[in-house]
């Protein structure tokens, strides 16, 4: 079955560390994947798409075939982080995204 | 353009009673997504229409709910005959194609009591 696993409910760290945002897919072939972010009373919006291989906000996510992981990453946290983050895979030959649990992020000052 | 518009914002309704949500996706997108949320959980896929065509719907999608895209523009959603695990924020989100992201509403938030 296709499944995808964000095993942390909640980061918390201190403004200044990294931050590491596990996602874990298990998907045949190669999945496109996606992250999602959701900011305290706002709408879920993209954050970045693999097949872009962007940085946005300072956010990069690799893929990691071998290990089936798409792990979202920042090396230096800012409070405006704060958010829900969301992993989202698509099958490579489907239609539509699954939204993995999400992670609450809490940058702390 | 405003980006993807949801009708109505809230919804409380009672149990038994029928529901629609409305949908109004970017205007160049073809592709529009129907899906649930309740807290703590991740968005939940619901039905999925390319143009007016609705190509998938979840397996989870009980007969009470349907879904309809005429014209291949806005789409509505309703629920009939609702119950108390049916509250839940309903999303819709857009896509221009299968390798872009969706953009997503704001969403409709029903209280079934």
């Amino acid at each position: 079955a296709q499944r995808v696993t964000q095993p942390e409910k909640l980061l918390s760290v201190f403004k200044g560390a990294p931050v590491e945002l596990k996602c874990n897919y298990s998907y045949s072939g190669s999945p496109e994947l996606f992250w999602y972010v959701q900011y305290s009373r706002q709408r879920l919006q993209l954050l970045l798409r693999h097949i872009s291989r962007e940085s946005i906000k300072g956010f990069t996510a690799d893929l990691n075939k071998g290990e089936t992981s798409f792990h979202l990453k920042k090396p230096f946290a800012q409070e405006e982080d704060s958010a829900m983050y969301y992993c989202a895979p698509r099958p490579a030959a489907g239609n539509k995204l699954t939204f993995g649990g999400g992670t609450r992020v809490l940058v702390k000052p | 353009d405003t980006g993807v518009s949801q009708n109505p914002r809230h919804k409380i309704t009672k149990r038994g009673q029928n529901v629609t949500f409305r949908c109004d996706p970017i205007s160049e997108h073809n592709r529009l997504y129907w899906y649930r949320q309740t807290l703590g959980q991740g968005p939940e896929f619901l039905t999925y229409f390319q143009n007016e065509a609705q190509l998938e719907k979840s397996r989870l999608l009980s007969d009470r709910f349907s879904a309809e895209r005429p014209k291949g523009s806005f789409s509505t959603l309703e629920i009939q005959r609702t119950e108390q695990g049916d509250s839940a924020m309903y999303l819709c989100a857009s896509s221009p194609g299968a390798d872009y992201g969706y953009t997503f509403g704001s969403g409709t938030r029903l209280t079934v009591v």
